[in-house]
């Protein structure tokens, strides 16, 4: 069945460093979405890749679709404490079921 | 936009008892969702619905799992006969009607089983 795997499990950086989370799906994917989950809290939208190969920013995070639209990453440029937290892909099959992979955990030391 | 609310926020039970959870999601979302999440996890798919209509059940819903949205407003969803192995935390979520709209989740229900 449809699986979406994410690596690493836990990243811990020092304040300033980069963080990439990657996500693999055995099986092509419609679109794909991102969220950031706080400790304690619920999982929160950060966004959408639909198209093979799209790359999108927002601000320090870049997000990246791969060309098979089978992977993708999230890729955090110089950390912030701020960025602690969670970070799972949602892998979509067929416009209609939504796969999370099992996040990765950004731990930022100042 | 008041966001998406679920009750209780906690539950306690003992094992065997049914329990029975609330959501009640973005008032103009027509998509709501619903997921469970063990500590580590990501939040794993369970079932989802098209305003009233339940599209889709994930396999691993056994049959002491029912939900309803019986007029495609909040939604509950009821376990029966509880095992310690349903011991989680159980998410909401709601969007617009198509999978490339971002879901807006409630806090959850955090359910124990002693």
């Amino acid at each position: 069945g449809q699986q979406v795997m994410q690596i690493p499990q836990y990243q811990h950086v020092q304040e300033g460093e980069d963080f990439t989370t990657y996500c693999n799906s055995s099986t092509t994917l419609s679109n794909i979405q991102w969220y950031k989950q706080r400790p304690g809290g619920h999982p929160v939208f950060l966004i959408q890749l639909v198209k093979s190969g799209e790359v999108k920013k927002q601000k320090r995070l870049t997000f990246q679709f791969g060309e098979a639209k089978k992977n993708s990453s999230l890729h955090i440029t110089a950390t912030q404490t701020t960025d602690v937290g969670t970070y799972f892909c949602a892998g979509v099959y067929n416009f209609n079921k939504f796969y999370f992979g099992s996040g990765t955990k950004l731990n930022v030391k100042p | 936009d008041t966001g998406v609310s679920q009750n209780p926020r906690h539950k306690i039970t003992k094992r065997g008892q049914n329990v029975t959870f609330r959501c009640d999601p973005i008032s103009e979302h027509n998509r709501l969702y619903w997921y469970r999440q063990t500590l580590g996890q990501g939040p794993e798919f369970l079932t989802y619905f098209q305003n009233e209509a339940q599209l889709e059940k994930s396999r691993l819903l056994s049959d002491r799992f029912s939900a309803e949205r019986p007029k495609g407003s909040f939604s509950t969803l009821e376990i029966q006969r509880t095992e310690q192995g349903d011991s989680a935390m159980y998410l909401c979520a709601s969007s617009l009607r198509d999978t490339d709209q971002p879901q807006h989740f409630g806090d959850g229900t955090r359910l124990s089983i002693l």
